[in-house]
């Protein structure tokens, strides 16, 4: 079935520092990717997205590219600030039946220290 | 923007009471979603709505119920609550047709003593 992978956390870094967090996904077909970030006492919200291969999906700063020879959609930001802590969810989309739905992975939580 | 509400951020209950969450969207959103976050496990689905008085099954159905009688509202109901549906409920929406980019409301911890 299909299925996403990311990786566990924390993920502890200071202000500036250089972040990836990998995420890589089993699909059939051909799935949109995306990135979900929860901050602090809040609902998820859709970071970025891309629909499909080499596509690149950027927001704030964060990048995130469409790797079919990988299966990967592996989360990158240059330099991370203090706001940036948060929770982040890899997810794919797919169509099952008729309807679109969401498949999350676990969650990566980001700790940026000033 | 988006607006999508939920009726309480924290709950407790006792076990065998009947719960109801109640979600409500203001963008006339076709979709709505009910899910549960747990660590280790990220957000599974536990119901959809892709129209009033529409339903369907998610991943993790058993022991729970919905409700839609309005577009802007979507109610999970626990006939009859367990310790092991401790969790936090997040509702969503989407636009029908988008259902990849899903609106979150803020969550509901709820905690079944």
């Amino acid at each position: 079935g299909n299925s996403v992978t990311q990786m566990e956390g924390p993920v502890t870094l200071s202000e500036e520092a250089f972040l990836t967090i990998n995420c890589t996904y089993t699909a059939t077909g051909y799935p949109s990717l995306f990135w979900y970030v929860q901050y602090p006492g809040e609902g998820l919200q859709l970071l970025l997205k891309a629909t499909k291969a080499d596509d690149k999906g950027s927001n704030k700063g964060f990048e995130a590219t469409y790797r079919k020879e990988t299966t990967s959609f592996h989360l990158e930001k240059g330099s991370v600030q203090v706001s940036d802590s948060a929770v982040y969810f890899c997810a794919l989309g797919w169509t099952n039946t008729g309807f679109q739905k969401l498949v999350f992975g676990t969650g990566t939580r980001l700790l940026v220290s000033p | 923007d988006v607006k999508v509400t939920q009726s309480s951020r924290y709950l407790v209950k006792r076990t065998g009471e009947k719960v109801f969450l109640e979600c409500v969207q203001d963008m006339d959103h076709e979709n709505m979603f009910w899910y549960r976050q747990d660590p280790g496990l990220g957000l599974r689905l536990i119901y959809f709505s892709y129209d009033v008085k529409m339903k369907e099954k998610g991943d993790i159905p058993e022991g729970y119920s919905v409700s839609r009688e309005k577009k802007e509202r979507f109610s999970l109901i626990l006939e009859s609550a367990s310790t092991n549906q401790t969790s936090m409920y997040l509702c969503a929406s989407s636009l029908f047709g988008e259902a990849d980019t899903q609106y979150f409301g803020p969550g509901t911890r709820l905690t079944v003593l």
